[in-house]
């Protein structure tokens, strides 16, 4: 099993969809969570870390479930910018673990 | 006002040639890193430095050796390259060391190619 896992994707959806991101991690001592989001071709960018009691920011919302072992990240009224790969990062004692990605394109 | 610069931003050499990419950071940050980017977009961490010390050595080949003269800098020294080595190599820097929470800003990546 992969420390951390993702579905792919890719995600193709409208503009104002709502669409869902979930991501599984495989070490149940993780400690911190993040997604981060990554252009094509661009460095990787903090979108937001993700709270035991879970966290909204703007159109985005983040969960963490540390009983089944999964974050997830929620976007709402989706815009042609939040097109991108979004990574599901997962702390442990000294590494960072990035999942492989979901790819979300946002059509007009 | 670049907060995690890398040179270069391309890099395409041959096999068995030994090169070199250097980051630098201007956010007072004490934790440096390198991450490797396959063709897969898997990222990898490499390397860290805290104040300059390795806190993490991940299995790497020893081809790789990365070297911070200071804390805003840490370079990374590839011997002898191999065609597996071609992914892209991010730097990146955090304020505390990784035990704790915290935002990594990564530089804008340098593209290896090895033929």
């Amino acid at each position: 099993r992969k420390e951390v896992e993702q579905d792919p994707g890719p995600f193709n959806v409208p503009e104002g969809a709502t669409v869902a991101f979930n991501c599984t991690y495989s070490n149940s001592a993780s400690q911190s969570f993040f997604w981060y989001r990554q252009d094509c071709r661009k460095e990787p960018k903090l979108l937001m870390s993700v709270y035991s009691s879970g966290n909204e920011d703007g159109r985005f919302t983040a969960q963490l479930n540390r009983a089944s072992q999964y974050i997830s990240l929620l976007i709402r009224d989706s815009k042609l910018s939040d097109s991108a790969t979004y990574l599901c990062v997962v702390k442990d004692n000294n590494d960072m673990r990035f999942g492989a990605g979901t790819r979300l394109t946002v059509k007009p | 006002d670049t907060a995690v610069s890398q040179t270069p931003k391309y890099l395409v050499t041959q096999m068995g040639n030994d090169k070199s990419i250097k980051c630098e950071q201007n956010l007072g940050h004490d934790t440096m890193y390198w991450y490797k980017q396959d063709s897969k977009k898997f990222l990898k961490i490499m390397f860290s430095y805290n104040n300059k010390e390795l806190i993490i050595n991940e299995t790497v080949p020893n081809r790789f050796s990365p070297k911070s003269p200071d804390k805003a800098h840490l370079n990374l020294h590839i011997n002898s390259l191999e065609l597996g080595d071609s992914a892209v190599y991010f730097c990146a820097s955090s304020q505390v060391a990784a035990r704790r929470a915290d935002t990594q800003y990564f530089g804008p990546g340098t593209r290896l190619t090895v033929l």
